[in-house]
This record gives structure tokens, C-alpha cells and sequence, in this order.
């Protein structure tokens, strides 16, 4: 079994400042990770995802995120935040492939509120 | 832009209504699923249809009840709902088989009065 777990249940940052969102992942068998976007009102948007390679990841809306398997981490960072970034941001990890995973679904962590001041 | 399509996007429904979610992907996924959300929560997973055969169902109560037709479809079948049903039930999609990244709808919120 996998969790994933988003310590921070809110973060407010200042327009143009950067913004790191954690999450900390534990589980017996390797695992792919995903970050979520979540609009008001809206469904889940993919950011990105580390399968494996590079452990530093780019999604879209100039989101990355770098996977630390010592520490379990998968943080995602952005340099300058804007207005239109605010929204709520979900942790998931799956099995990976080389651990039977098929269609297993995603283990999600609570998410993160970001909020942006001007 | 996703390319799970959800219908309706709303759903207002008495208890003793039946009604269907629907879902339609067109990306050639073979893996199909059913999450739950409720407000300010992460989506629960409800269940999971691998090429057209059910093969995880979470303990869910029989009055939700999944359909997958063929590969492109699934749907979902409502009836004698309680109001803690009101939630947002998302649909999303999968290669399967190891190919893991999932993508969702945007997602049908369902009102049970």
C-alpha cells in the first residue's frame, strides 16, 4: 500500500514570489508520482509526473518538480507564481510498472491550497 | 484540454430517482475509472474497469452501480441515493497495463435532494 502526505494544507505567497508545495510519499514498492491542478469548480489537470530518468521533472504553467527517493520527496516548485496559479494542488503516487501496477488508480494526499496575494 | 468528456455536468436527483453519470474517452485507453469528491477533499477512488472487465471496486454500496459498454464508454448507475451522495464524481482514463498517467474529466456534480 502506498500514502502520500502534504503537509501543508494552505500556502499563501505574494504574486511573482516563488512557491514550493511538499509532499512526501511511503510505500513497499516503487512507485510513479504525480502532481494535480484542481481549478474552483473544475476537475483534476495533470502538471507532471516522474516515471523515472531525470529526477527533475518540467510540467506545464512552468511547474517542476524533483523526486528524492532517499527522502521520499516529490516537492513542486515554481520560480514566480501569478494570480491565475491559484488553485488546489494534489500529491498522487501508483505502483509502478515493475511492481505488478496495472490499472491501480491513484493514492492521493490531501492537497494544498495555494492561494496568491497581490 | 482533457480529452474525457463527462455528461451531465450537473445532476439534481431525489432519492428514490434513478439516473446515469456518463463517460466517454477517445485516446485508445484500455483502463477506465470512477472517483468520488467531496468538498475540500482529495477524490476517492470508487472503481476501476481494465479493459472492459471490472477488476478493482472499493467497497462501494450497490446503489452505485458501473457500466463499461466498451472501451471508449463507462458509465455510472444511480439510484435510492442518500443526500451524503452529493459529491463530484470524476471519471478519468488510462493506457493501462503499466502505462499509469492517468487523466480525469472535468467531472459531473451530483445533488441528491
Amino acid at each position: 500500500a502506498q500514502s502520500v502526505t502534504q503537509l501543508d494544507s494552505q500556502v499563501p505567497v505574494f504574486e511573482e514570489a516563488p512557491v514550493e508545495l511538499r509532499c512526501n510519499y511511503s510505500s513497499s514498492v516503487s512507485v510513479y508520482l504525480f502532481w494535480y491542478v484542481q481549478y474552483p469548480n473544475q476537475g483534476l489537470q495533470l502538471l507532471l509526473k516522474y516515471l523515472s530518468g531525470s529526477t527533475l521533472v518540467k510540467g506545464i504553467n512552468g511547474f517542476e518538480a524533483e523526486f528524492n527517493k532517499s527522502q521520499t520527496s516529490f516537492h513542486l516548485r515554481k520560480p514566480s507564481v501569478h494570480i491565475s496559479d491559484t488553485a488546489e494542488y494534489f500529491c498522487a503516487v501508483t505502483p509502478g510498472v515493475h511492481s505488478g501496477g496495472g490499472a491501480d488508480g491513484l493514492t492521493f494526499g490531501k492537497g494544498t491550497h495555494l492561494i496568491i496575494q497581490p | 484540454d482533457t480529452e474525457v468528456t463527462q455528461t451531465p455536468k450537473h445532476l439534481v436527483m431525489g432519492m428514490t430517482n434513478k439516473k446515469s453519470l456518463k463517460c466517454e474517452q477517445h485516446m485508445g485507453h484500455r483502463a477506465m475509472y470512477w472517483y468520488k469528491q467531496k468538498a475540500k477533499k482529495p477524490p476517492e477512488l470508487m472503481f476501476v474497469y481494465s479493459y472492459e472487465k471490472l477488476s478493482i471496486n472499493e467497497s462501494v454500496p450497490s446503489r452505485f452501480s458501473p457500466e463499461c459498454p466498451n472501451s471508449s464508454l463507462l458509465n455510472l448507475h444511480l439510484h435510492a441515493l442518500q443526500p451524503e451522495d452529493s459529491a463530484l464524481y470524476l471519471c478519468a482514463s488510462s493506457a493501462g497495463q503499466g502505462r499509469n498517467t492517468i487523466y480525469f474529466g472535468e467531472g459531473s456534480w451530483l445533488t441528491v435532494v
